[in-house]
């Protein structure tokens, strides 16, 4: 069974940094895209990053661009989002969701979720 | 980047049909056979429900359907069920690397 297990959320002050991770299991890990998704409380889905499976690709949404890099370690099974200079706007749960094999492809898999919440 | 448009709202009446808009651009729905449909019930993760327009991933039920003319792409549920009742969200790939999702629908069976 595919399983994507996300973890590193917390509550951190705005200005401050975060390191997300999802471990993946269940899968050859480094046959796809895979991807962070957002959703603020009682709010939609934001995408915010995506990477290809060979990080040759990467994109951001522009409310996050120059603030988080993502990120990946083939070797060890794990995607990563490094989230800086956060903002209160930046609260919210963040998914790992896998994608196919181009970056383009749809989120088939999403991990269940870790809380993110900037205040001070 | 602007988010996908999409109805807040929708409702219909078990074993009717109820259908879900999703307006982008030329730069995003109208350039990529891409649209990508998602469900998802309170405090759970989206579960994918169609990919590229109108492709059903193995194990989704087939009165889920979709459909894209011009900028605008459509989910469709027949036959509606009081387990439809969920918020949908439509996805489009926007080019260079980014992802667009629409605000969400929430489906109502009356």
């Amino acid at each position: 069974e595919v399983q994507l297990v996300e973890s590193g959320g917390g509550l951190v002050q705005p200005g401050r940094s975060l390191r997300l991770s999802c471990g993946a299991s269940g899968l050859t890990f480094d046959d796809y895209a895979m991807h962070w998704v957002r959703q603020a409380p009682g709010k939609g889905l934001e995408w915010v990053s995506g990477i290809s499976w060979n990080s040759d690709n990467i994109g951001y949404a522009d409310s996050v661009k120059g603030r988080f890099t993502i990120s990946r370690d083939n070797a060890k099974n794990s995607l990563y989002l490094q989230m800086n200079s956060l903002r209160a706007e930046d609260t919210a749960l963040y998914y790992c969701a896998k994608g196919w094999a181009a970056l383009r492809d749809a989120f088939d898999i999403w991990g269940q979720g870790t809380m993110v919440t900037v205040s001070s | 980047q602007s988010a996908l448009t999409q109805p807040a709202s929708v409702s219909g009446s078990p074993g009717q049909s109820i259908t879900i808009s999703c307006t982008g651009t030329s730069s995003d729905v109208g350039s990529y056979n891409l649209v990508s449909w998602y469900q998802q019930y309170p405090g759970k993760a989206p579960k994918l429900m169609i990919y590229e327009g109108s492709k059903r991933p193995s194990g989704v039920s087939n009165r889920f359907s979709g459909s894209k003319s011009g900028n605008t792409a459509s989910l469709a549920v027949s036959g509606l069920q009081a387990e439809d009742e969920a918020d949908y969200y439509c996805c489009s790939y926007a080019g260079s690397n980014t992802v667009l999702f629409g605000g969400g629908t929430k489906l109502t069976v009356l």
